[in-house]
């Protein structure tokens, strides 16, 4: 079972709308907690660390249930430029390690 | 401030050959992680290094992939003998304390003919 499952999607939605992701963890040991953004063939970068209280940045949302071990991320009124691959990471600080999920593929279109 | 620096950016070559992937971390950052990423795939943890201590390679894929961390700055990714199969983009990331957030380099796209 890999450690951390997001659906691949793709998402597809137009301007305007509300989306939102989840993303699942296995290890109830893990303790921080990120979403980050990758445009086609570029690297990773950092959108946002999720807090255990939920946090929002602008027109991103990122929540934590750690009962059911799941975090989200909602975006509202899209823009074409979140068109994107949203990356769900999770870091076992026990192992000094951060396992990332595939990625959820947003398309927004005009 | 400057961020993550990989070079080179793209690297062809032929199956048999060595090649030495560079990272050069943000300043002042203690960890630094290697991954890989196949076309269309998620990133696959490689190698990290955190300070002095001894680093963990429990993510290196066979004996040919190794890697370094010199002055506890740059770093220098390793693969002997490349095969097809090691054509990727090989991403390097920092953080200012191990645990932190990641910031990532550009990554070098290798290619093994």
């Amino acid at each position: 079972r890999k450690e951390v499952e997001q659906d691949p999607g793709p998402f597809n939605v137009p301007e305007g709308a509300t989306v939102a992701f989840n993303c699942t963890y296995s290890n109830s040991a893990s303790q921080s907690f990120f979403w980050y953004r990758q445009d086609c063939r570029k690297e990773p970068k950092l959108l946002m660390s999720v807090y255990s209280s939920g946090n929002e940045d602008g027109r991103f949302t990122a929540q934590l249930n750690r009962a059911s071990q799941y975090i989200s991320l909602l975006i509202r009124d899209s823009k074409l430029s979140d068109s994107a691959t949203y990356l769900c990471v999770v870091n076992m600080r026990d192992f000094n390690k951060f396992y990332f999920g595939s990625g959820t593929k947003l398309n927004v279109k005009p | 401030g400057a961020g993550v620096s990989q070079s080179p950016s793209n690297k062809v070559t032929e199956k048999g050959k060595d090649v030495e992937l560079r990272c050069d971390p943000i300043s002042g950052h203690t960890a630094l992680y290697w991954y890989r990423q196949s076309l269309g795939q998620g990133l696959e943890f490689l190698i990290y290094f955190q300070g002095n201590s001894a680093p963990d390679k429990s993510g290196l894929p066979s004996d040919r992939f190794s890697a370094e961390r010199t002055g506890g700055s740059v770093s220098t990714l390793t693969i002997q003998r490349t095969q097809q199969e090691d054509s990727a983009v090989y991403l390097c990331a920092s953080s200012y304390r191990v645990n932190e957030k990641l910031f990532f380099g550009s990554g070098t796209q290798l290619s093994v003919l």
